[in-house]
């Protein structure tokens, strides 16, 4: 079936870099996502990667992808305060209805 | 560019009561969503319109939910009777096209006593 795992919690110092790390299940998903959300907001696409694609840098943003193990990650530079927020990755299922599928979220805080 | 707007941005009711949420996607989006996020949660796609037609419904609890999209523009959301487990955060998206990334609206908060 179709699942999206995420691990619930990570705290960095400011400055330092956070790697958010996000495994899922449809091996056939084009399109891989990261969004954030900050409290009472909703969702904020960040970035996204298509799937023959390994890599992909936006500013402070890298994400991986190793379709092999089906493992995405984000990694933030140089995080900062304002990068505290729920940060969700979502896979797009192509059985023609393209819906995403989402993870449960990984909690990122930025310690000062 | 607006972005995807949603109202009421929360709401408290009693349980069986009735409740309706409003979505204004990005102009020109043929794909509006909604999900239902519970708290601690991702969230769970509930209805997919393309245009004014349903593409996706499997996960809509039809007994109690329904929505709509008429003229392919503007949609509602309506849960009745609703129940406490429908507290949650509606939350509405919209995209250019069924492949085309999505947007996400601020959200409608319902609380169910």
């Amino acid at each position: 079936g179709e699942d999206v795992e995420q691990s619930l919690f990570l705290s960095v110092r400011e400055g330092d870099s956070s790697v958010i790390n996000c495994t899922y299940t449809d091996s056939s998903s084009t399109y891989l996502y990261w969004y954030k959300q900050e409290p009472g907001a909703g969702l904020q696409l960040l970035t996204y990667i298509f799937s023959n694609m390994d890599m992909k840098q936006d500013q402070r943003l890298t994400v991986l992808l190793n379709k092999k193990d089906k493992h995405l990650s984000l990694r933030i530079a140089d995080t900062q305060t304002g990068d505290s927020a729920i940060y969700f990755c979502a896979e797009t299922c192509t059985s023609g209805t393209y819906k995403y599928i989402f993870g449960t979220g990984t909690r990122l805080k930025v310690l000062a | 560019e607006a972005g995807v707007a949603q109202s009421p941005r929360y709401k408290i009711i009693e349980k069986r009561q009735s409740v309706a949420f409003w979505c204004n996607p990005i102009s020109g989006h043929a794909t509006l969503y909604w999900y239902q996020q519970i708290l601690g949660q991702g969230p769970k796609l509930l209805i997919q319109f393309q245009n004014n037609g349903v593409v996706d419904d499997s996960q809509l609890p039809k007994d109690r939910f329904s929505a709509e999209r008429l003229k392919g523009v503007d949609s509602t959301l309506k849960i009745q009777p609703a129940k406490l487990e429908d507290s949650a955060v509606y939350l509405c998206a919209s995209s250019m096209d069924r492949a085309y990334e999505q947007y996400f609206g601020p959200g409608t908060r319902l609380t169910v006593t």
